[in-house]
């Protein structure tokens, strides 16, 4: 079975430029996570998906980032326009919707602005 | 936010030895869960232990939870180069309104298992 799927793995822009991630969850599982994680750092929680629905987005920086998620299954991440601090590595995870279940990550895109 | 906290953040020790990782947070939680990281990949799964269980192992691994320090330990037992790697604690906290944020990750510890 495939796990979580994200692309593309690497991306450089420059600032002030749009930025697009993509994640494929596993098969079934209804909640999908996208962290940020700076170098050195532990992932910091961006949005958190309970099927189509965004339940907790209170860290999403609205002005710049927004997030959807068609249809309960894919989800994409956007960046517009990106600033030099947006650089970082952007995690996607995804898990049953019920209690005591891990979750399971993607390799990750790293994003650098320059 | 309400993290967990890794203790220490960085611990270097010889091939074959223990390898013990601390973890302190905040709220109640549902459970508390440790994850690996290697360089440049993804997180992976280790363990999860309930908030009503006190020790759990896996293998190498062995996990502990106390509820009433709020804190964790992960021990991992005759340690092998590939052990090297971030290891993260994350929280899954009953939060104090609906939706709020959960699983929240700490800011790790890295591992260096020196052959």
């Amino acid at each position: 079975e495939a796990g979580v799927v994200q692309s593309p793995r690497y991306k450089i822009i420059e600032k002030k430029q749009p930025v697009a991630f993509w994640c494929n969850p596993i098969s079934g599982h209804n909640t999908l996570y996208w962290y940020r994680q700076n170098l050195g750092q532990g992932p910091e929680l961006l949005i958190r998906y309970e099927n189509e629905e965004a339940v907790d987005d209170s860290q999403l920086p609205k002005d710049r980032f927004s997030a959807e998620r068609l249809k309960g299954v894919d989800s994409t991440l956007k960046i517009q326009p990106a600033e030099l601090g947006d650089s970082a590595v952007y995690l996607c995870a995804s898990s049953f919707l019920s209690r005591d279940t891990e979750a399971f990550f993607g390799q990750g895109t790293r994003l650098t602005v320059v | 936010s309400q993290q967990g906290e890794e203790d220490p953040q960085a611990l270097s020790i010889q091939e074959g030895e223990n390898a013990t990782m601390n973890c302190s947070y905040k709220t109640s939680i549902n459970n508390l869960q440790w994850y690996r990281q290697n360089s440049g990949r993804g997180l992976v799964h280790l363990i999860l232990i309930r908030s009503n269980e006190r020790e759990k192992h896996s293998g190498r691994l062995r996990v502990t939870l106390d509820t009433s320090k709020k804190s964790s330990s992960l021990l991992i037992t005759a340690s092998r180069a590939a052990d090297t790697a971030s290891y993260f604690c994350a929280t899954d906290f009953i939060p104090l309104i609906q939706g709020a944020q959960k699983l929240v990750f700490g800011q790790g510890t890295r591992l260096t298992i020196n052959p």
